[in-house]
C-alpha cells in the first residue's frame, strides 16, 4: 500500500486477554519500528526490526509484550495478561533502511483494557 | 525515556500569526527531527536537520539547531487552521542511528 498500515485501529479488550496488533509498513522498507504513545505524551519507542530480526526489544516494558516479522515485511505485536495499564496508542512506523532518516507512521492501533 | 522537552506544553495564536515552539535535550544527537501529529492520526514528519547544520527551511517551516545548548526551535509562519496540531520533537542519538527519543510535544490551536 501507498502507507504505514495498521490493524485494529480500535481494540477493546478484557484484563488478563491477549491481544495482537498488526502493521504492514510501506513496500521495500526494511526498517520497523513499534512505538506506545500514552494520553498526552510523546511516543516511547519499544522495539525496532531489521529485516526479520529484532534488532533492538530494549523498549519492551516486560516479558508479556512480544514482537515478531517472520518474513522481513509484516509484523505483530502481541501482549499476553493484557493489564489496564497497557492502554495506550501502539504507533508502527518504517523507514527504507536503519539510518538516520524519517520514519513513515502509521494511523496507530488504540488499546483499552477494560 | 524521552530525551526531548518541548517548550511550551501548549499555544494558541490567531491565524496569520507566527508559532515558535523549543526543544531542548539532554545527550549527543546525529539529527533532529519534527513530526506533527493531528488529533487522533499518526505521526507526520515535517523536517529533519543534522547535527553539523544550524538552520534549515521548509516552506513556512523554520528549523535552528544550536548543539551548544543542545536545543532546536521550529517555526511556523502565517499560521492557519489546518496547523492545529500537536508537534513532537525527535532526536537521534549520534551513537544508536535508529532510536528516536520523542519529547512530550506542544499543542498548536490556531484560532481562526
Amino acid at each position: 500500500g501507498a502507507g504505514v498500515s495498521q490493524t485494529p485501529s480500535n481494540k477493546v479488550t478484557e484484563k488478563g486477554k491477549y491481544v495482537e496488533l498488526r502493521c504492514d509498513p510501506i513496500s521495500g522498507h526494511t526498517a520497523l519500528y513499534w512505538y506506545r504513545q500514552s494520553l498526552g505524551q510523546g511516543p516511547e519507542f519499544l522495539i525496532y526490526f531489521q529485516g526479520t530480526g529484532a534488532a533492538d526489544d530494549s523498549g519492551l516494558p516486560n516479558d508479556r509484550f512480544f514482537a515478531v516479522r517472520p518474513e522481513g515485511s509484516v509484523s505483530t505485536l502481541k501482549i499476553q495478561r493484557t493489564e489496564r495499564g497497557d492502554s495506550a496508542v501502539y504507533l508502527c512506523a518504517s523507514s527504507l533502511s536503519s539510518t538516520t532518516g524519517e520514519l513513515f507512521f502509521g494511523e496507530g492501533s488504540r488499546l483499552t483494557v477494560l | 525515556s524521552q530525551q526531548g522537552e518541548e517548550d511550551p506544553q501548549a499555544l494558541s495564536i490567531q491565524e496569520g500569526e507566527n508559532a515558535t515552539m523549543n526543544c531542548s535535550y539532554k545527550t549527543s544527537i546525529n539529527n533532529l527531527q519534527w513530526y506533527r501529529q493531528n488529533s487522533g492520526r499518526g505521526l507526520v514528519h515535517l523536517i529533519l536537520i543534522r547535527s553539523n547544520e544550524r538552520e534549515k527551511h521548509s516552506g513556512r517551516l523554520r528549523v535552528t539547531l544550536d548543539t551548544s545548548k543542545k536545543s532546536s526551535s521550529l517555526l511556523i509562519t502565517a499560521s492557519r487552521a489546518a496547523d492545529t496540531a500537536s508537534y513532537f520533537c525527535a532526536t537521534v542519538p549520534g551513537s544508536n542511528d535508529y532510536k528516536l527519543s520523542f519529547g512530550a510535544g506542544t499543542t498548536v490551536t490556531v484560532r481562526a
